[in-house]
């Protein structure tokens, strides 16, 4: 059974920035056809696609965030990793990582727990 | 605001039927992409609860089934239980985006 925990600060300053870690387990992140993604929900509010990576360290990002966020993969450590840049009070969320089959619009199948990531001085 | 459009809030009586709508455009759900749902319960994160349009994860009941035309989606559940109260998201691809993409979420409430 394969399991996603998200793990980094749970503070964050304005206009640093935010940094998380998504550990696989119970799985290879390097074998199946899937890639490996980010979604963040602010309180009270829906889900919003933050971006996805291959392990061949291809990226999509959210046109709308694409400008400071980084995906990447380590795929010795069965780890992908998320940096948004420059961030304010707006970024403020519960990050989720996510599962997805190699395939546009594909679902997602395995989540993580999610980890709330608040914003503030 | 979300590229897919759902309605804030549905109920319903236990044992009844209700639907959730999830409607898009020519460039992701009119495009032919597939729509995914999932459910998600307080506190709780998301869960994919049928995918391909139509297709439910092992696990899954057959109480919850899916369809799509055109440029819109429906999530139908039948036979509501209390178990049911939470909120519900479709998701889609969409091609000028070049992304995936949510509906804002519908809250089913179990009267």
């Amino acid at each position: 059974q394969v399991q996603l925990q998200e793990s980094g600060p749970g503070l964050v300053k304005p206009s640093q920035t935010l940094s998380l870690t998504c550990t696989v387990s119970g799985g290879s992140i390097g074998s199946g056809n899937y890639y490996w993604a980010w979604i963040r929900q602010p309180a009270g509010k829906g889900l919003e696609w933050i971006g996805r990576v291959y392990t061949s360290g291809s990226t999509n990002y959210n046109p709308s965030l694409k400008s400071r966020v980084t995906i990447s993969v380590d795929t010795s450590k069965n780890q992908f990793s998320l940096q948004l840049s420059s961030v304010t009070a707006a970024d403020t969320a519960v990050y989720y990582c996510a599962r997805g089959y190699s395939y546009r619009g594909a679902p997602f199948d395995y989540w993580g727990q999610g980890t709330l990531v608040t914003v503030s001085s | 605001q979300s590229v897919l459009t759902q309605p804030p809030s549905v109920s319903g009586a236990p044992g009844q039927r209700v639907t959730i709508s999830c409607t898009g455009s020519s460039s992701d759900i009119g495009a032919g992409y597939d729509v995914h749902w999932y459910q998600q319960l307080p506190g709780t994160a998301p869960k994919l609860l049928l995918y391909g349009n139509t297709n439910r994860p092992s696990g899954v009941p057959d109480r919850f089934s899916g369809s799509k035309s055109g440029t819109s989606a429906s999530l139908a559940i039948t036979g509501l239980q209390a178990e049911d109260e939470a909120d519900y998201y479709c998701q889609s691809y969409d091609s000028s985006l070049s992304g995936v993409v949510f509906g804002g979420g519908t809250k089913l409430t179990v009267l």
